[in-house]
């Protein structure tokens, strides 16, 4: 099947502005993933759902960063107010299920990279 | 919290050849993920091997092995008949067992040049 999606893939934004990032996981995967990028950097931990309940947000920068999954698929984040520190590729990934003690892999979108003017 | 470390920015090899990038890492855990990841330059995330620390025997996948020691908390990627398709950035990461705990956590990656 079609593989983790994410719209839009390329964005400019001037500063103050918000956007809106989208990923489309692969079907039936539970787990979905938020990931940050920035130039010459591993990605970095944003947040991750489990179905529609955000789990863990402990990674995202401040309370201008959100994330919501309102059905348990389709997931948008959310940037108010951008700032140029937040440019960046912003990565998702999904998983087929959350994994306990057992090991399910991470697949992972092209990504959006967003720049901020 | 873990950290990963990947202390070699860039390296190259000679087509045909072999190549080893180090990554350490730090952890209170006893059990754990550690994974390699290819960035080419289209920018995708791809998974190269997968290493689970309960397992003594170290991952190997096709030309690409590691050499995990865990009590020196060190987990290196060996790239055997380098070829130009492995140029790349490539990524070591960490991921814990249990449920809550999904996230990876990236070192900040090494650059491979294939010279042909």
């Amino acid at each position: 099947g079609a593989g983790v999606s994410q719209s839009p893939r390329y964005k400019v934004t001037k500063r103050g502005q918000d956007v809106a990032l989208r990923c489309d996981p692969i079907s039936g995967h539970v787990s979905l993933y938020w990931y940050r990028q920035a130039l010459g950097q591993g990605p970095e931990f944003l947040t991750y759902f489990n179905y529609e309940a955000q789990q863990d947000k402990s990674g995202l920068p401040n309370d201008r960063f959100s994330a919501e999954r309102p059905e348990g698929s389709i997931s948008t984040l959310t940037i108010q107010r951008t700032e140029q520190r937040d440019s960046a590729m912003y990565r998702c990934a999904s998983s087929l299920r959350s994994g306990g003690t057992s090991y399910n892999e991470q697949f992972f979108g092209p990504g959006t990279r967003l720049t901020v003017l | 919290a873990q950290t990963v470390t990947q202390s070699q920015p860039e390296m190259s090899v000679q087509e045909a050849e072999t190549v080893t990038l180090s990554c350490t890492y730090d952890t209170s855990e006893s059990d754990y993920y550690l994974f390699w990841y290819k960035q080419p330059p289209s920018r995708q995330m791809i998974l190269v091997i997968r290493q689970e620390a309960y397992k003594q025997q170290n991952a190997t996948e096709n030309r690409f092995s590691v050499n995990f020691q865990k009590a020196a908390k060190s987990f290196s990627l060996k790239i055997s008949d380098s070829q130009l398709g492995d140029a790349a950035m490539y990524f070591c990461a960490y991921r814990s067992v249990g449920f809550g705990n999904e996230k990876l956590t990236f070192g900040t990656g090494t650059r491979l040049t294939i010279i042909p």
